[in-house]
């Protein structure tokens, strides 16, 4: 149950597009298309982004979008905006039955 | 509206216990499956355990099992983990979460545990 593999950090500015990596293995990431993703703003819960790779719950702005290829997910925020700050978790179900989150990426808005 | 409400946290010595609650409202608790996450003090998120809506299916995390028990009460809308032999390492916000399929669509607002002597 090793956590998977996000950058510490990212960054851009308003408007800008940045993606957040996310690196598993073939018993993770690269074996479902079970991977989500979690937005979580200083002292809040996680809020659901992205299910399914790269599906959108009712209500999430179409700036978020998700991808797979391979053991590696990504998300990519476009025309960045300075509420986007926050810290984002992917999440991926695995082949145990169980789930393991990455480690988290902290996205400043420059 | 969907809520999910954590009680039950507080501070514990090192080798005690602890039970976890958290009240389900505003849907129908016994079709969905629940996780406990947990989080660290400025760390990331950890999947602890998870139960089907039926308590058929229960799964655990390598660092708690044999020591957390997962479980939940349908006609109560409650979920529970029972948290033995706890550990400074299980210091945490702990998560009370509500799945579809394989993802988290809510989280409680977690209820904070802390294992000190």
């Amino acid at each position: 149950q090793s956590a998977l593999t996000q950058p510490a950090s990212v960054s851009g500015s308003p408007g800008q597009s940045i993606t957040i990596s996310c690196t598993g293995t073939s018993s993770d990431v690269g074996g479902y298309n079970y991977v989500s993703w979690y937005q979580q703003h200083p002292g809040k819960a996680p809020k659901l982004m992205i299910y399914e790779v790269s599906n959108r719950p009712s209500g999430i702005s179409n700036r978020f979008s998700g991808s797979k290829s391979g053991n590696t997910a990504s998300l990519t925020i476009s025309g960045l905006q300075a509420e986007d700050e926050a810290d984002y978790y992917c999440s991926s179900y695995t082949s145990s039955s169980t789930w393991v989150f990455g480690g988290g990426t902290k996205l400043t808005v420059l | 509206e969907v809520q999910l409400v954590e009680s039950g946290g507080g501070l514990v010595k090192p080798g005690g216990s602890l039970r976890l609650s958290c009240a389900a409202s505003g849907f129908t608790f016994s079709s969905f499956s629940m996780n406990w996450v947990r989080q660290a003090p400025g760390k990331g998120l950890e999947w602890v355990s998870s139960i089907s809506g039926g308590s058929g299916y229960i799964y655990y995390a390598d660092s708690v099992k044999g020591r957390f028990t997962i479980s939940r009460d349908n006609a109560k809308n409650s979920l529970y983990l029972q948290m033995n032999s706890l550990r400074a390492e299980d210091t945490a916000v702990y998560y009370c979460a509500r799945v579809l399929d394989t993802a988290v669509i809510t989280w409680g607002q977690g209820t904070l545990v802390t294992v000190s002597s």
